[in-house]
């Protein structure tokens, strides 16, 4: 299958400091990408959708100046976590559609964040 | 709305038994339903999609629009089956899945 890369794969902080973390199609280009969050023993939250060439659609609740979303490529999306906080620790997980043969959205194998 | 209902948090079989995850869903429309699977350690990958009507790995899921109802069957568990199975859904193309909680698969030897 299609295969995609997330940069870093673990991440720790300072509280206050920003973190960027990189999504990366590699063998396929993809207009839409996902964000969601995952936290221990819960399921995946949506967090936005990454648009190529767009403003990112947030979903409910999610700040979109906190987690700033550039989707600047056709295979490359980032999350910034601004000012991080200790409460946006957690295992941030993308996923990027594509869509030909059939669509079917491939996951990244996620970050972990860890804001002290 | 749409959601997504896995009832069992875990779920442990003996080697050889049949297995049946349980997925319901909530949705007005015609869904996509899905399958995904998290090894230890590693990401997430889809196991099957209804429209493709494929057995992957023994695994197989009939979508019952009566019983808004995606059941994942395997008539005998090995222990490489041991893993995290979460439903999902989706209402149309290039639109995010809605996933269930997720199920753990435990297959005891």
């Amino acid at each position: 299958g299609a295969v995609v890369s997330q940069h870093p794969s673990r991440v720790i902080c300072k509280s206050g400091t920003s973190v960027k973390i990189e999504c990366r199609s590699l063998d396929f280009q993809a207009t839409t990408m996902f964000w969601y969050r995952q936290f221990p023993k819960k399921s995946l939250m949506l967090m936005a959708t990454s648009n190529e060439g767009s403003k990112a659609t947030y979903e409910q609740g999610v700040e979109k100046d906190k987690f700033l979303i550039n989707h600047a490529s056709l295979t490359l999306s980032t999350l910034t976590v601004t000012s991080a906080h200790p409460e946006d620790s957690s295992f941030y997980i993308c996923s990027a559609i594509r869509d030909f043969p059939d669509w079917e959205q491939f996951f990244g194998p996620g970050t972990r964040l860890t804001v002290l | 709305a749409q959601r997504v209902t896995q009832p069992e948090k875990l779920l442990s079989v003996f080697k050889g038994a049949p297995v049946e995850l349980k997925c319901n869903y909530s949705y007005s429309g015609s869904p996509e339903l899905f399958w995904y699977v998290q090894y230890s350690r590693q990401r997430l990958q889809l196991l099957l999609r209804h429209i493709s009507r494929e057995s992957i790995k023994g695994f197989t899921a009939d979508l019952n629009k009566g019983e808004t109802s995606f059941h994942l069957k395997k008539p005998f568990a090995q222990e490489e089956d041991s893993a995290m199975y979460y439903c999902a859904l989706s209402a149309q193309e290039n639109t995010p899945l809605v996933f269930g909680k997720g199920t753990r698969l435990s297959v005891i030897a």
